[in-house]
């Protein structure tokens, strides 16, 4: 079973809808990220948490909320969504080692 | 800010040709470099990691990168690819001494080995 896993895998919505994406891990780490990855940008940070109560802004939080539900989950919600938030959406875990594991994505499309 | 530049957007070689992506970053103190791969429809995985010691690491499948703290740099080598290799590569630092564990990824490289 895979360690991060990521629901849903696809999803097409339409503008102004609210939508959240799971995520999932196993491997006990703390530490949870959310990227969104577009073409020739690479992968932004949108929100991390080190642990429960401990929830931080990355470099692209607006339009964007999260919550820690538990050590192993991690939700990323668009409260509105918009067409430019259309993106390849990565979650991602590590313990104190700096080492990232990423699940296999989430490819979001707002109409 | 801190930022990472990958030089090479898009990379096109013939298998068994020797391979060289270019990872510039803006820091100057402490960091931890990173390259990862991803395969066509899969998700990122770890390619090799510098935190320090012996400036040329090697990790996975062939692959070793230097870092160079003089030039910022940490570029990814590998003496002849495959066709397997084809993927997008992401350069990824970890900078500072507040253990944040944030990563700042380059833009992403992609690679076309043909056959």
């Amino acid at each position: 079973d895979a360690d991060v896993t990521q629901t849903p895998r696809n999803r097409i919505t339409k503008t102004g809808k609210r939508i959240m994406l799971e995520c999932s891990q196993t491997k006990g780490h703390d530490r949870m990220y959310w990227y969104r990855q577009d073409p020739g940008l690479g992968l932004r940070l949108i929100y991390y948490s080190f642990d429960v109560k401990d929830i931080n802004k990355g470099e692209i939080s607006d339009g964007y909320s999260v919550s820690r539900q538990a050590q192993a989950k991690f939700s990323l919600s668009l409260e509105s969504a918009i067409p430019n938030q259309t993106a390849l959406y990565f979650c991602a875990t590590s313990d104190r080692g700096f080492e990232q594991y990423f699940g296999p994505g989430t490819r979001l499309t707002v109409t | 800010a801190q930022s990472v530049s990958q030089h090479n957007h898009h990379v096109i070689l013939s298998e068994a040709a020797s391979l060289e992506l270019g990872c510039n970053y803006s820091y100057g103190g402490t960091v931890n470099l990173f390259w990862y791969v991803q395969y066509p429809g899969q998700h990122l995985q770890l390619l090799l990691k510098y935190f320090s010691g012996d400036p040329l690491v090697k990790g996975i499948k062939g692959f070793e990168a230097e870092f160079i703290k003089s030039k910022f740099s940490f570029n990814l080598r590998k003496p002849s690819v495959q066709w397997s290799d084809t993927a997008e590569y992401f350069c990824a630092v970890n900078a500072g001494s507040s253990n944040t564990g944030k990563l700042i990824f380059g833009q992403g490289t992609t690679l076309q080995v043909k056959p």
